[in-house]
């Protein structure tokens, strides 16, 4: 089956205790990114990536990192986590640039006390 | 700065009404525009997409959208909801030839039995 699988899912973690958050995607896609979801302010995008080792900042980037050392996988880093950085995380991937609809996964819930 | 407005925040229908949902954009050029649904604890999902052609496009489930460029609208449509069409829907939109998308901030449909 055609996915996008994250993990955690679910996460309860301390200010300034470093976190990844993984993404894996079974499409083949060159195209990956992360978004945050806060209410009222819909999805941000944070980093996307347009091949493996190509990465780029989306509109919400600080405190936050990614690398793509392979095509499938796209993991959010959180060197140092802080309470604003709690929300609800989504991975997307898709074949290429804009042209193309997004694929997003089930949804990382973290919180940051 | 480049946006996405969608100024439902809240839409509250009963059943077999008609629902019409807006999305407004500040981009110049030529964008590729999406509407996508997220039911209640489900990822994103698409909807529908437009990219050239007959501005008119047809989705999944009934739903339409109307692309109206003098207007930078994208507004989205369906003669007859269903109590499961209760879900968050989000308007995007991505410069063509980018690989950047702007989210709008959601509305929020509640349909009533």
């Amino acid at each position: 089956e055609a996915q996008v699988t994250q993990n955690p899912r679910y996460l309860i973690t301390v200010t300034g205790k470093k976190l990844t958050v993984t993404c894996s995607q079974n499409m083949n896609h060159e195209y990956m990114s992360w978004y945050r979801q806060d209410p009222g302010l819909g999805l941000r995008q944070i980093y996307y990536s347009m091949n493996v080792e190509v990465t780029d900042k989306g509109d919400v980037p600080e405190g936050y990192k990614v690398s793509r050392k392979e095509k499938r996988n796209f993991p959010l880093i959180l060197e140092s986590p802080s309470p604003n950085q709690t929300s609800l995380y989504f991975c997307a991937s898709s074949p290429g640039t804009t042209l193309y609809e997004q694929y997003f996964g089930p949804g990382t819930r973290l919180t940051v006390t | 700065a480049q946006s996405v407005s969608q100024h439902n925040h809240h839409v509250i229908l009963s059943e077999a009404a008609s629902l019409e949902l807006g999305c407004n954009y500040s981009y110049g050029g030529t964008v590729n525009l999406f509407w996508y649904v997220q039911y209640p604890g489900q990822h994103l999902q698409l909807l529908l997409k437009y990219f050239s052609g007959d501005p008119l496009v047809k989705g999944i489930k009934g739903f339409e959208a109307e692309f109206i460029k003098s207007k930078f609208s994208f507004n989205l449509r369906k003669p007859s909801v269903q109590w499961s069409d209760t879900a968050e829907y989000f308007c995007a939109v991505g410069r063509t030839g980018t690989y950047k998308y702007i989210f709008g901030t959601g509305t929020r449909l509640k349909v009533l039995a």
